[in-house]
């Protein structure tokens, strides 16, 4: 597709559990975000990608969050041992450059629930 | 931690009505942008300001960045239930982490 693709759409896990969530930028697309959002809050940021490497990962919240992005296209965040603090909408962008150089197109988002 | 905070949080009118929209922080930003997001949907933006002073028209919406370039406002003139959703400001910073920070959000509902 055109856009940004994200998957799952919705995830369910129980505390404890390990989860992988799947990002799938715009091609040709250098720069990639994930941030995460609570219900009517603006989105938090987490980590930033600029091509393989991570350029800013300051916004995880812990080692229990990890995202990788090994070919400089498709990302993959993952989360270890969740928590129900966990629950919330992530949501990721691309961008054709890197910051400060215009719009961020983002994705739907992957909805977890950790209960 | 956002930076930017906005205000109001929420905000409910009748169709027709102006409505101003502000976003505020401490930090200076290199350029400060409006996005608005419908709920199940990701941010998708409206406007990019750049100069401090620079204001935006954009049809009914008119967007403001403050002189200091740490704050800014949307302005929406006689406001339609298709204006209804989760408004979003958003800078970069001019020093330091060079990703985008989002504002706290305001939340309008436009009543037909």
């Amino acid at each position: 597709g055109a856009g940004v693709s994200q998957t799952p759409s919705n995830k369910v896990t129980e505390k404890g559990k390990y989860v992988e969530l799947r990002c799938d930028p715009i091609s040709g697309h250098t720069a990639l975000y994930w941030y995460r959002q609570s219900l009517g809050q603006g989105p938090e940021f987490l980590i930033y990608f600029q091509g393989t490497g991570a350029a800013d990962d300051s916004g995880l919240p812990n080692d229990r969050f990890f995202a990788v992005r090994p070919e400089g296209s498709v990302s993959t965040l993952k989360i270890q041992r969740t928590e129900r603090g966990d629950s919330a909408v992530y949501l990721c962008a691309s961008s054709l450059f890197g910051p400060n150089t215009g719009e961020l197109f983002f994705g739907e988002g992957s909805r977890l629930t950790v209960l | 931690t956002q930076l930017l905070e906005q205000s109001p949080q929420f905000l409910s009118i009748q169709e027709g009505e102006n409505l101003t929209v502000y976003c505020n922080s401490s930090s200076v930003f290199s350029s400060l942008q409006w996005y608005r997001q419908e709920p199940g949907e990701g941010p998708v933006l409206l406007v990019t300001v750049v100069t401090g002073g620079e204001v935006k028209k954009l049809k009914r919406l008119t967007f403001q960045f403050g002189d200091a370039r740490k704050d800014s406002s949307l302005h929406i003139t006689a406001a339609q239930p298709g204006d209804t959703g989760l408004y979003l400001c958003a800078g970069f910073r001019q020093t330091g982490a060079n990703n985008l920070f989002f504002g706290t959000g305001t939340r309008l509902t436009v009543i037909p």
